[in-house]
């Protein structure tokens, strides 16, 4: 089973610090992609990962960066946390050449800016 | 801009009889199109994959796909209450980049 896993499910940070959220997949698979679902306005992409040291914007990486070390991990970060971006993050991964493009999601990180 | 379109609902079934979920995209030249699961406070779960045009059948999910009215639905036979949830259509574009249908809300009346 492909298996997703994320650093918190739950996290509260205060106004301007800086945050990472981590994700890591054990399915060896070249693309990983991080979300925001918020109540109306469904998925939206922030960014994603081809490959180790690449990353693509996605639709709204304004006040996001990311990193991808390793394969199996990639990191988003809030480099100054603002209340709108209190939302729920999900991170997902696929192959690229059996089954591509079939996303499979981590439990996803509920964040809260205060 | 891309869209993949679907009824926000709710959706409301009687349990043992059949859900029809519907959802249409913009980008003609589409190729792969996926239905994902997502109960509240949880992350989305593939359910169901479809590449060509037809039916494809697993277990109770049938996904139907028409590309030519660039429509894709996916059927729930013999619902149960715990089918109750938000279904997400997604659509793999030219670009392949993935668009997220906002999903629609599925009550299964017990």
């Amino acid at each position: 089973d492909v298996k997703v896993t994320q650093s918190s499910r739950y996290l509260v940070k205060r106004t301007g610090e800086k945050v990472f959220l981590e994700c890591v997949q054990d399915m060896d698979h070249e693309n990983m992609f991080w979300y925001r679902q918020d109540p109306g306005l469904g998925l939206r992409l922030i960014y994603f990962s081809y490959d180790v040291k690449m990353k693509e914007k996605g639709d709204i990486p304004e006040g996001y960066s990311v990193s991808r070390e390793k394969k199996e991990r990639f990191s988003l970060i809030l480099e100054s946390a603002s209340t709108n971006q209190t939302s729920m993050y999900l991170c997902a991964s696929s192959r690229i050449r059996t089954d591509p493009y079939e996303q499979y999601f981590g439990p996803g990180t509920r964040l809260t800016v205060t | 801009q891309k869209e993949v379109e679907q009824n926000s609902g709710p959706l409301s079934v009687p349990e043992g009889a059949i859900a029809s979920l519907n959802c249409t995209y913009s980008d003609r030249v589409s190729q792969s199109f996926f239905w994902y699961r997502q109960y509240s406070g949880k992350s989305p779960e593939l359910i169901m994959s479809i590449y060509s045009n037809g039916d494809k059948e697993d277990g109770r999910f049938t996904a139907q796909l028409n590309k030519a009215s660039q429509y894709v639905s996916l059927l729930i036979r013999d619902s149960q209450p715990s089918d109750s949830a938000t279904y997400l259509c997604a659509v793999r574009c030219r670009d392949d980049k993935i668009i997220f249908g906002k999903g629609t809300r599925l009550h299964i009346l017990p």
